[in-house]
């Protein structure tokens, strides 16, 4: 079976810019989470989605949105780019929101703004 | 509010010899605790996870983590390194209700010499 997948694996974008970031999850699971990692930290949580309906959301601005679709993909989009932008952007997909469900990371799309 | 601190940013081993990753929490409640293994350019793999059934807790690849209490503590450990044990590892923590949301650690970054 395939595993979580995200795309694009890499992007370089400028400051302002906005990007899309796509993730598939596991065949059946319906949770999708998405995790910022900048370097040399550990992930932070951005946003969690259940049955397209956002569950919750991390301390990040109003510029970082997502959206579940029917299928249960994913999208993360970030407006208005910033230099700290950068990093390894993490979707995890789950069976459903609790915390007994094991959460399965893609791996990941790395970001760099210049 | 549950937290977690890992102790050690680093932490560098002979193949062969014992591991040994520290976790403290910090939680109100009965925790849900996870370690996760991230190798370069991969995604993030669980290891393990602790949800109140058993203190010892036995992962994948030889690892296991003791739950303490009285300690408030979640260590993992190997009783035998290997090479390929190389990579960062993050404690991972879990919080429910309105956010729904795993709460990582700083990590560690396990070095292993031959």
């Amino acid at each position: 079976d395939a595993g979580v997948t995200q795309s694009p694996t890499h992007l370089i974008k400028t400051r302002g810019q906005h990007v899309t970031l796509r993730c598939s999850p596991i065949s059946g699971h319906k949770s999708v989470s998405w995790y910022q990692q900048v370097l040399g930290q550990g992930p932070q949580f951005i946003f969690q989605y259940y049955e397209k309906e956002e569950r919750g959301r991390g301390n990040f601005p109003d510029r970082f949105s997502a959206r579940q679709f029917p299928n249960y993909s994913s999208e993360l989009n970030v407006n208005a780019l910033l230099l700290g932008d950068s990093a390894l952007y993490l979707c995890a997909s789950r069976l459903s929101p609790s915390s007994y469900n094991e959460q399965f990371f893609g791996p990941g799309t790395r970001l760099t703004v210049l | 509010a549950q937290s977690v601190t890992q102790l050690d940013s680093h932490v560098s081993v002979s193949e062969g010899t014992p591991v040994l990753l520290r976790c403290n929490y910090s939680s109100s409640y009965s925790p849900s605790l996870f370690w996760y293994v991230q190798h370069p350019n991969k995604g993030l793999q669980l290891l393990l996870k602790y949800t109140s059934a058993a203190t010892l807790v036995k992962g994948i690849n030889g690892f296991e983590a003791e739950f303490k209490k009285s300690e408030t503590s979640f260590h993992l450990t190997k009783p035998s390194a290997h090479m390929s044990d190389a990579a960062e590892y993050f404690c991972v923590g879990y919080r429910g209700g309105a956010t729904n949301k795993l709460i990582f650690g700083t990590g560690t970054l396990l070095a292993v010499q031959p």
